[in-house]
């Protein structure tokens, strides 16, 4: 299967600090990417949908000023979380769909990233 | 109501057994679903879509009820490591609808 790979796997920071996040698929291109948070035992939590060369489009309830997302090719998204406090420690998990982007195509996931605010 | 909605479990069961979950979802128009599962601490990872006129992959058997607006589960001749939180996905609308899960544990 496709495979997307996020960077860092875990990351540990002070209250405040800004952090970014690397989803890239490896060897697909995808036009779409999405951005997830999961706290514990809960289910995934859709953010952002990320497309290539335009602006994410946020859920409801989640601040685009907080959590900025770049999509700047067809390979690579970003997620910035600027200025982070506790309460956005998370597991944070992108998924990216194949470049022919039809709804019933199948989404990969990363391994996903532990985000740690002390 | 949610959009898309999975008993939470757990469900456990002993090696061997038959078991099965649904998920319902609201959308009547929804048309395209999938079965993942999820490792604890892990990302989830495809397990099977599921077609209108159902599927079958190995032990595992996925069923879309239009009628009641439910899909379904079915792991035969289950193993220790089918243990794992099956989530059921909505991807007929604009986004991805995710269910919050079902915590399946296999004992020995």
């Amino acid at each position: 299967g496709a495979v997307v790979s996020q960077h860092p796997s875990r990351v540990i920071c002070k209250s405040g600090t800004s952090v970014k996040i690397e989803c890239r698929s490896l060897d697909f291109q995808a036009t779409t990417m999405f951005w997830y948070r999961q706290f514990p035992k809960k289910s995934l939590m859709l953010m952002a949908t990320s497309n290539e060369g335009s602006k994410a489009t946020y859920e409801q309830g989640v601040e685009k000023d907080k959590f900025l997302i770049n999509h700047a090719s067809l390979t690579l998204s970003t997620l910035t979380v600027t200025s982070a406090h506790p309460e956005d420690s998370s597991f944070y998990i992108c998924s990216a769909r194949s470049l022919s982007g039809g709804l019933t195509d199948t989404q990969y996931f990363g391994p996903g990233t532990r985000l740690t605010v002390l | 109501r949610k959009e898309v909605e999975q008993d939470p479990g757990p469900f456990n069961v002993p090696e061997g057994a038959t078991v099965a979950f649904n998920c319902t979802y609201s959308n009547s128009a929804s048309q395209s679903f999938f079965w993942y599962r999820q490792d604890c601490r892990k990302e989830p990872k495809l397990l099977m879509s599921v077609y209108s006129s159902g599927n079958e992959d190995g032990r595992f058997t996925a069923q879309l009820n239009r009628a009641s607006q439910y899909i379904s589960l079915l792991i035969r001749d289950s193993k220790l490591s089918d243990s794992a939180t099956y989530l059921c996905v909505d991807s007929s609308a604009s986004k991805i609808i995710f269910g919050s899960g079902t915590r399946l544990s296999i004992r020995p």
